[in-house]
């Protein structure tokens, strides 16, 4: 049972535009949205993360936006460059408790910045 | 700070053989998760340790697969015995305190089973 659907599965976008990764997910105890980005032979790393008491959430060219009734967030690319191609995952936690250190992944999505 | 340390890097090994995966937290982290990352499934939660007791194994694919974490600073997952369609990349991943805020993953180890 896949709680995190991601789309697209894969993109290509021109340096200097903007990439737009979309998630939805089922699960409404869902409290943490982390953004992992992976370059190709690495672990995935943490790009940034928000919480449903905010919409939004900006740091340096990625912004994450937030949608609590409709489920679903995403992650937005500005100004994309080259050293941004890299596959993202989308993720989530419920809160802190006994379940609360398991993230469940989104299916992921390859970004291609052509210069 | 050296990170999650996984070893080795690569893996081949032939179908049937064991096959043993090694991994160091970062000093001070008290949860550690084994994941497995296919291009057909994604990343999949194996395990999954808090304070070294295993929490939830509900995503170990079967009994030929086994996770240990002796101590704070080791884990283990084992593949006994190996088939190809465990090929895949498995990473080790650990965190600090509650929640699941800031995993910091290793490298992996990529497996090939022949």
């Amino acid at each position: 049972q896949q709680q995190v659907k991601q789309s697209p599965q894969s993109l290509i976008v021109q340096k200097g535009g903007i990439s737009i990764i979309n998630c939805a997910y089922e699960n409404t105890a869902f409290d943490y949205f982390p953004w992992y980005q992976q370059f190709p032979g690495k672990g995935p790393a943490l790009l940034i993360a928000i919480r449903p008491d905010v919409s939004e959430k900006k740091e340096g060219r990625f912004t994450i936006s937030f949608n609590k009734s409709a489920k679903q967030f995403s992650l937005h690319i500005m100004d994309s460059q080259p050293g941004d191609s890299a596959t993202y995952f989308c993720a989530a936690s419920v809160a802190p408790g006994a379940a609360g250190n398991k993230l469940t992944f989104g299916g992921g999505t390859r970004v291609l910045v052509k210069p | 700070d050296a990170g999650v340390i996984q070893s080795p890097r690569h893996e081949v090994t032939e179908m049937g053989q064991e096959v043993t995966l090694r991994c160091k937290p970062i000093s001070g982290h008290n949860s550690l998760f084994w994941y497995r990352q296919t291009m057909m499934r994604g990343l999949e939660l194996l395990i999954y340790f808090n304070n070294n007791v295993p929490i939830d194994d509900s995503g170990m694919p079967e009994d030929r697969f086994s996770a240990k974490m002796p101590n704070a600073s080791f884990s283990t997952l084992k593949i006994q015995p190996s088939e190809p369609r465990d090929s895949a990349v498995y990473f080790c991943a650990s965190t600090r305190g509650q929640g699941a805020y800031g995993y910091t993953f290793g490298s992996g180890t990529r497996l090939t089973v022949v």
